[in-house]
């Protein structure tokens, strides 16, 4: 069975460009959640999205940043415009709704922004 | 924000050892769970243990779960080198996960 895919694996790109990044959920997971993590806060819980609707976003840092999610396969988190501190691994992750149901992560998309 | 802490941050063993890492928490959880990282990829769940349950096994792992002290622990038996990784417990409220720092191990051949 595929898990969860990310692209890109790994992005570097100037401060104040767009980034994009893309994520697959495992088919039949109805929630989806990005997370960033970083050496300084660990892993932090950025938006949480339940059939396609978004219903925690209370992570999501600052206005560049905004999600997405306009079916059950494809997510979006986009960072408009990027700067240095947004540098990070940003993790998707999805899992079936409900309680004591795990959740199953992509392997991420280191970001780098210079 | 972070709500599990583990202890010790790092540990380094000989293969054949048993690794036994902590986790506390501060509120009321539905479930805790553990996940592995390995070095540059995505966490992988391990073990999920409900707040009704006190103990559970798989494979080579032993989860214990005291809510009266808000605490966990993950035992490792008879380490091998592959299960060289960070290891993070998350406490499960609703639908949000809160993951600790997580313990670094390190399995030595």
């Amino acid at each position: 069975d595929a898990g969860v895919i990310q692209s890109p694996r790994h992005e570097v790109t100037e401060m104040g460009q767009e980034v994009t990044l893309r994520c697959k959920p495992i088919s039949g997971h109805n929630s989806l959640f990005w997370y960033r993590q970083t050496m300084m806060r660990g892993l932090e819980l950025l938006i949480y999205f339940n059939n396609n609707v978004p219903i925690d976003d209370s992570g999501m840092p600052e206005d560049r940043f905004s999600a997405k999610m306009p079916n059950a396969s494809f997510s979006t988190l986009k960072i408009q415009p990027s700067e240095p501190r947004d540098s990070a691994v940003y993790f998707c992750a999805s899992k079936y709704t409900g309680s004591n149901q795990p959740q199953h992560f992509g392997d991420g998309t280191r970001l780098s922004i210079l | 924000s972070q709500q599990g802490e583990e202890d010790p941050q790092a540990l380094s063993i000989q293969e054949g050892e048993n690794a036994t890492m902590n986790c506390s928490y501060k509120t009321s959880i539905n479930n805790l769970q553990w996940y592995r990282q390995n070095s540059g990829r995505g966490l992988v769940h391990l073990i999920l243990i409900r707040s009704n349950e006190r103990e559970k096994h798989s494979g080579r792992l032993r989860v214990t779960l005291d809510t009266s002290k808000k605490s966990s622990s993950l035992l490792i038996t008879a380490s091998r080198a592959a299960d060289t990784a960070s290891y993070f417990c998350a406490t499960d409220e609703n639908y949000k996960l809160s993951f600790g720092a997580g313990t670094t191990v390190t399995v030595r051949a």
